[in-house]
């Protein structure tokens, strides 16, 4: 079984700084990785997905995220957030056995002060 | 929006109550998730349909019970509910094949008093 781990559960930052947002992972088989994004009173929204292939995904709103399979990691960065930046983030891992069944970790809420 | 919908958006329900909720998705998609968001934990899956059969049971206790009538909507039935039931129910949807993006719908934020 597969777990993920974000290891702040908040990150407050100043508008246009650069943000990381943690993620490990742990599986004994080879995964896929997500990053998703709640924000306040809505649903998750896919941010960004490693399958295969180059290792620095590029996703939507200017995020990217870098798959390292010897740390076991899926760091989420951005070089210069905005207010509108705030909100949950969620990393998921599914096992590439295993359909579309995703573990979550437990969230990042980034807070993006003016 | 993201073409799911669930409702309703909130729901105060007492230990002996029956309540459903509902969600619908009008994206084509084959396979239909319950998520349960509790403060503090992570997200936790409860059930997965896909093409309407049922092939997810997460442990969920008994006293939620899913239905899948079509590939178009999934209710969860929700009865003798206790208090560390109260969370955030999310419904998701996507293809149904691997790697799949998933939609979310809003949820539903369920209070048990």
């Amino acid at each position: 079984a597969q777990s993920v781990t974000q290891l702040d559960s908040q990150v407050p930052v100043f508008e246009e700084a650069p943000v990381e947002l943690r993620c490990n992972y742990s599986s004994s088989v080879s995964v896929y990785l997500f990053w998703y994004v709640q924000y306040p009173n809505q649903g998750l929204q896919l941010l960004l997905k490693y399958l295969s292939g180059s290792t620095l995904v590029k996703g939507i709103n200017g995020f990217e995220a870098e798959f390292n399979k010897s740390q076991t990691s899926f760091h989420l960065r951005k070089p210069s957030v905005h207010i509108s930046d705030t909100a949950e983030y969620f990393c998921a891992v599914s096992e590439r056995d295993a359909g579309n069944m995703l573990t979550f970790g437990g969230g990042t809420r980034l807070m993006v002060k003016p | 929006e993201t073409g799911v919908t669930q409702t309703p958006r909130h729901l105060v329900m007492g230990m002996t109550n029956k309540k459903s909720l509902k969600c619908e998705q009008h994206l084509g998609h084959n396979a239909m998730y319950w998520y349960k968001q509790s403060a503090k934990k992570p997200l936790e899956l409860m059930f997965v349909y896909n093409f309407k059969e049922q092939t997810e049971n997460n442990s969920v206790p008994s006293r939620f019970s899913p239905e899948c009538p079509n590939s178009s909507h999934l209710f969860l039935h929700l009865h003798t509910l206790q208090p560390e039931d109260s969370a955030l129910y999310l419904c998701a949807s996507s293809q149904g094949g691997f790697n799949e993006k998933l939609f979310f719908g809003s949820g539903t934020q369920l209070s048990v008093l």
